[in-house]
């Protein structure tokens, strides 16, 4: 079966520190891997996705970058940290491009920049 | 392109009575529809989906049928629990498109 795990669960960070989230996924090759941020009381915002090793596509203009150094390893990064960069992170995957493949999401990073 | 609007929350109901939620998409081709719930402090978990009209999706007593003629994936139940409380999330995914796309998520909140 197929998992997904996120590291850290919490994260207290200072304004202007760097981070570095981690999604790794077991149990499947070459998913779609996807970052999204979700706001306190918001809904999701897709931030990155990924259909391949290197292959980083972003959906918003911020200081946050993605990248994937393996086919199944997710690493959001942020060389400054803002205040408005707190919020709870969601990694996904997805098997494929069908439709009707559903998104599988891991338990989240909570993000608090002080 | 695409869209999904969901009804505002947050829905406060007491337990037992039927609950609906309203979700409406904008869409071209033949999209599959999902609802996804939100429990407090976890990620997001695939409730039910349909992948094509007239489809009926159902889990853990929970119902979505899929009405092109409406354009419409309302979720229903028919006596909520307490556990029940969370946060619910209608999404589309197009035939050739990467990603979801969300509503913005209804709070439902169950009183016993």
């Amino acid at each position: 079966s197929q998992t997904i795990h996120q590291w850290p669960a919490t994260l207290v960070q200072p304004v202007g520190s760097p981070l570095s989230l981690e999604c790794t996924v077991e149990g499947t090759s070459n998913p779609n891997l996807y970052w999204y941020r979700q706001a306190a009381g918001r809904g999701l915002q897709l931030l990155f996705y990924s259909v391949g090793i290197g292959q980083i596509s972003s959906e918003v203009p911020q200081n946050l970058s993605a990248s994937r150094p393996q086919d199944r390893q997710f690493i959001l990064s942020s060389k400054k940290l803002l205040l408005s960069d707190s919020g709870f992170y969601l990694c996904a995957w997805t098997r494929g491009l069908a439709g009707y493949n559903e998104q599988f999401f891991g338990p989240g990073t909570r993000l608090t920049v002080l | 392109g695409n869209s999904v609007t969901q009804m505002e929350g947050p829905v406060t109901l007491s337990e037992e009575a039927f609950l609906t939620i309203n979700c409406t998409y904008t869409a071209t081709g033949y999209p599959s529809l999902f609802w996804y719930v939100q429990y407090p402090g976890e990620g997001l978990q695939l409730l039910l989906k349909a992948t094509k009209a007239d489809d009926k999706g159902s889990n853990k007593g929970f119902e979505a049928t899929y009405r092109k003629e409406t354009t419409s994936f309302h979720l229903e139940k028919g006596s909520v629990q307490v556990s029940d409380s969370a946060v619910y999330f209608c999404a589309l995914r197009g035939d050739s498109n990467y990603q979801l796309i969300w509503g913005a998520g209804t709070k439902l909140i169950i009183k016993p």
